[in-house]
């Protein structure tokens, strides 16, 4: 069982539209992350949370927006959607602390697509 | 500042190929290493995993070793596969909780 569940796993949009992508890990990390891959930037790094706070944000606009109401939940809503939003967007945990700790594992991915 | 560069970006091997992959990485902290696989319509799964403790790890094949004073790490199979194809990356984690991924290297093995 998918112990990292991202929800859709395909989202087509219209230009100008608002989406929210979801994602809720099940391996009782304290950080998650969101990532961008698209064919020009393989594997990008959007955001990271720990403990349900912002811990770093590299996305430019401020059209992405992370939001974690629970623990193990970082949803990542992007409003005013453009054709170059188009991407996979993969959602990410890791343990902060512990035998397992510093290890990043993805969820599979929603893959959006906007006309 | 912290980086990883992964430079091949397309291997194409026949089946019982010898696979190297090579990537080099800066960084001021003892870092930790990971290889990452991902497959068509799935997200990067972790393959291997090497701190500066144990210099190297083995996981279904593959081997992944460092070399601090080349600053580089490298993932190896002796007999590639078919079912090996597949995208893999390096990655490079520094400390709070900061990631860095090379580009990939996508590896198709022809059978």
């Amino acid at each position: 069982d998918p112990k990292i569940i991202q929800k859709p796993k395909y989202l087509v949009a219209v230009t100008g539209s608002e989406k929210i992508l979801i994602c809720e890990q099940y391996l009782g990390h304290n950080a998650m992350y969101w990532y961008r891959q698209s064919a020009k930037k393989p594997l990008e790094f959007m955001f990271s949370y720990s403990y349900q706070k912002l811990m770093d944000n590299q996305t430019a606009s401020s059209r992405f927006q992370p939001q974690s109401s629970k623990k193990n939940h970082l949803d990542l809503q992007i409003t005013a959607l453009k054709p170059d939003d188009s991407a996979t967007y993969f959602c990410a945990s890791s343990q902060v602390g512990g035998l397992s700790q510093n290890t990043l594992y993805f969820g599979a991915g929603t893959r959006l697509s906007v006309l | 500042g912290d980086s990883v560069t992964q430079k091949q970006g397309q291997v194409t091997l026949s089946e019982d190929d010898f696979l190297f992959i090579n990537c080099t990485y800066s960084t001021t902290t003892y870092p930790t290493l990971f290889w990452y696989v991902q497959y068509p319509g799935q997200g990067p799964q972790l393959l291997l995993k090497v701190t500066t403790a144990n210099n190297k790890g083995i996981s279904r094949g593959f081997e992944a070793t460092y070399d601090k004073g080349t600053t580089s790490f490298h993932l190896q199979k002796a007999s590639v596969q078919e079912s090996d194809s597949a995208v893999y990356f390096c990655a490079l984690y520094t400390g709070y909780q900061n990631f860095y991924f090379g580009k990939g290297t996508s590896l198709t093995v022809i059978p």
